[in-house]
């Protein structure tokens, strides 16, 4: 079984501050885990993925994840919000292999305050 | 360009109508999913085919109905058994792996089907 739990539906953050996006995991098999963003009536675009390579994995638009096992987090981040970067963002946990469902979070809106 | 077509973008459907949901795929991908998207709820798996002529129930499967006689497309139909199918449907794709690792996979998702009972 696997869950995913983001922590905040919603954060706001002032243009060219640092940006945070909460997310904890839980699953009973090694663990891929994605961050997907979402623009308002678009599909999902892929920013990043861990799948038991290196624990720091850098993604598109300059965010970035760190997997720590040992909180079962697996947080986003991004150093200097852009305007662009307003969008609706999850938090997913698949197998590592063979069966790919994926399990997503209920999203976390990010707001950027101009 | 490799991707995921959905049609129509918007779907209007009067109560007690089936309507089907499209989804075309190039990307040679052996699994398609279908989820469905509600405000607050994340998104929910429908059904999903790992390949031709199987596909299995994901958790809200009631009132909808998939077919996949073809790799590259995995259409989606909604009946009138499903009583609130208002929302946001999404179609994906990926390949399957059979060991961990970095490999070249990813998640490819279309640009969705936003359905409305009116």
């Amino acid at each position: 079984a696997q869950s995913v739990t983001q922590l905040d539906s919603h954060v706001s953050v002032s243009e060219g501050t640092p940006v945070l996006l909460r997310c904890n995991y839980s699953s009973s098999y090694s663990p891929s885990l994605f961050w997907y963003v979402q623009h308002p009536n678009k599909g999902l675009q892929l920013l990043l993925k861990y799948t038991s390579a290196a624990t720091l994995v850098k993604g598109i638009n300059g965010f970035e994840a760190e997997f720590k096992k040992s909180e079962t987090s697996f947080h986003l981040t991004k150093p200097s919000a852009h305007m662009s970067d307003a969008a609706e963002y999850f938090c997913v946990v698949s197998r590592t292999f063979g069966n790919e469902k994926l399990t997503f979070g209920t999203g976390t809106r990010l707001t950027i305050i101009p | 360009d490799g991707g995921i077509t959905q049609s129509p973008k918007y779907l209007f459907r009067k109560e007690g109508q089936n309507v089907t949901l499209s989804c075309e795929q190039n990307l040679n991908h052996d699994a398609m999913y279908w989820y469905r998207q509600d405000p607050g709820q994340g998104l929910r798996l429908i059904y999903y085919s790992q390949i031709v002529n199987d596909f299995q129930k994901g958790d809200i499967a009631e009132g909808y109905s998939v077919s996949r006689e073809k790799k590259e497309s995995f259409p989606l139909t909604v009946t009138s058994a499903q009583k609130n199918p208002t929302a946001f449907y999404l179609c994906a794709s990926s390949i399957i792996r059979v060991s961990p690792g970095r490999g070249n996979y990813g998640y490819t998702f279309g640009s969705g089907t936003r359905l409305t009972v009116v």
